[in-house]
């Protein structure tokens, strides 16, 4: 069964600083990965996701990731933070199952000081 | 362009009464997925469809039942609800010809409260 694990519940940086979100996830082959972003009140949006070739992804507003396989980690990562990325971030992985089913980690809420 | 819509947005119960969520979507998807959102458990899937007529229980389903009997609409139905069941419900939908590689397009959400 496939997993997947956010380490940091909270986490806060100053607007402008960079960031960088953990996800590491178990699954047997190659999966597929994606960052949604979920503002307050709101549905979760697709900021990218990653399912073959270069292991460095692009994103929307500025969001990169990285997979690397030895780790099995996608990291999402943001030079310069802004006040309107506050908001909780989720991890999800996904397979060649039935149903294209995503299992979801238990999302990191981003706080940002001014 | 409404993509997935959710109705209500929000909603009261007392413990015991019944209720229905839809979820409508108008991009033709064949896979459609209801979850519940718990702080700090991330999203769970409830139950979900690969098709008109179809639907499949999920990690979470006990409590709930769903019909597909549309394709464009995924309806989840609380019986009896509980306090347990308070949660924000999400919808989401999926092509069936991208595989998994789509990833889900969401509806905003229906904040329920179990009293």
């Amino acid at each position: 069964a496939q997993s997947v694990t956010q380490p940091d519940i909270h986490i806060t940086v100053s607007e402008g600083a960079s960031l960088e979100l953990r996800c590491n996830y178990s699954y047997g082959a190659t999966p597929y990965l994606f960052w949604y972003v979920q503002s307050p009140g709101q549905g979760l949006q697709l900021l990218l996701k990653y399912f073959s070739g270069d292991t460095l992804v692009q994103g929307i507003k500025g969001f990169e990731a990285e997979f690397k396989r030895s780790q099995s980690s996608f990291n999402l990562r943001k030079p310069s933070v802004h006040w309107s990325d506050a908001a909780e971030y989720f991890c999800a992985v996904g397979n060649n199952n039935a149903g294209n089913m995503l299992t979801f980690g238990g999302g990191t809420r981003l706080m940002v000081k001014p | 362009n409404a993509g997935v819509t959710q109705t209500p947005k929000f909603r009261v119960l007392k413990t015991g009464q019944s209720m229905t969520l839809l979820c409508a979507q108008d991009m033709n998807h064949e896979y459609m997925y209801w979850y519940r959102q718990d702080p700090g458990m991330g999203l769970r899937l409830i139950h979900y469809s690969v098709g008109e007529g179809t639907t499949a229980k999920g990690e979470v389903p006990d409590g709930y039942n769903v019909s597909r009997l549309k394709k464009q609409n995924f309806l989840l139905g609380l019986e009896s609800a509980a306090p347990s069941q308070t949660s924000v419900y999400f919808c989401a939908s999926t092509p069936f010809k991208t595989g998994p590689r789509y990833g889900y397009t969401f509806g905003s959400g229906t904040r329920l409260t179990v009293v």
